[in-house]
């Protein structure tokens, strides 16, 4: 009954440094979303993924890039860290197109790039 | 492009108030609405989920309504708690594409013991 799993929970990365964000649900969904969050504001797609070897950009991809080779995993790949990176990143998925079920989030991954 | 609204963007009230935060969105083909809860650093917990079939859905003291016609949604908080404290979020849901998932802002309450 795990859901959605993100790792780190906390990171803190130093301006130019790369990192991956993990993220695996085991609910067989097709769908799969990349958010951040800043203070104050809503959530931003970064990116998201209807399937296996499928994906696409959101509000704000720029600094960022994704993949999605299983069904389970949608890994968030950061290149050259900035500041304006700092931020909340949340992984969420979905059945599919039709949205008769709910969309799951994890638990979030705090990064701050100093 | 879908943009979801939620007023009011704080509140403040005693404990026992029954309150209703509201969401409107811009485009109505949605097949379903979610409300979510946020508590401080903390990720999203989901509240209720409302088909684009349906007019309410509810859960304990939780009730959402949707008019997906205008564009709105309701969560009504009966008989608020200190706990119910944190941010809600409504996302409207359009399947495939760019604005599937869609987040107003939230609405930060605050119930006073």
């Amino acid at each position: 009954n795990a859901g959605v799993t993100q790792t780190p929970k906390f990171r803190i990365l130093k301006i130019g440094q790369s990192m991956t964000l993990q993220c695996t649900q085991d609910m067989n969904h097709n769908y799969m979303y990349w958010y951040r969050q800043d203070p104050g504001m809503g959530l931003k797609l970064i990116y998201y993924s209807v399937g296996a070897g499928i994906t696409d950009k959101g509000e704000v991809p720029n600094g960022y890039n994704v993949s999605r080779s299983t069904t389970e995993d949608f890994p968030l790949r950061l290149e050259l860290a900035a500041p304006s990176q700092t931020s909340v990143y949340f992984c969420a998925s979905t059945p599919g197109a039709r949205g008769i079920a709910e969309a799951f989030f994890g638990q979030g991954t705090r990064l701050t790039v100093v | 492009k879908q943009e979801v609204t939620q007023i009011p963007a704080a509140l403040s009230v005693p404990e026992g108030e029954n309150l209703v935060l509201n969401c409107s969105f811009t485009d109505s083909a949605i097949y379903n609405l979610q409300w979510f809860r946020q508590d401080p650093g903390k990720g999203l917990t989901s509240l209720l989920l409302i088909q684009s079939s349906q007019r309410e859905q509810t859960s304990g003291r939780l009730n959402a309504s949707l008019d997906k016609s205008s564009g709105r949604s309701t969560l009504y908080i009966a008989a608020s708690q200190p706990g119910d404290s944190a941010t809600y979020l409504c996302a409207p849901y359009s399947g495939g594409g760019a604005d599937g998932l869609t987040f107003g802002k939230g609405t930060h309450l605050i119930i006073q013991p």
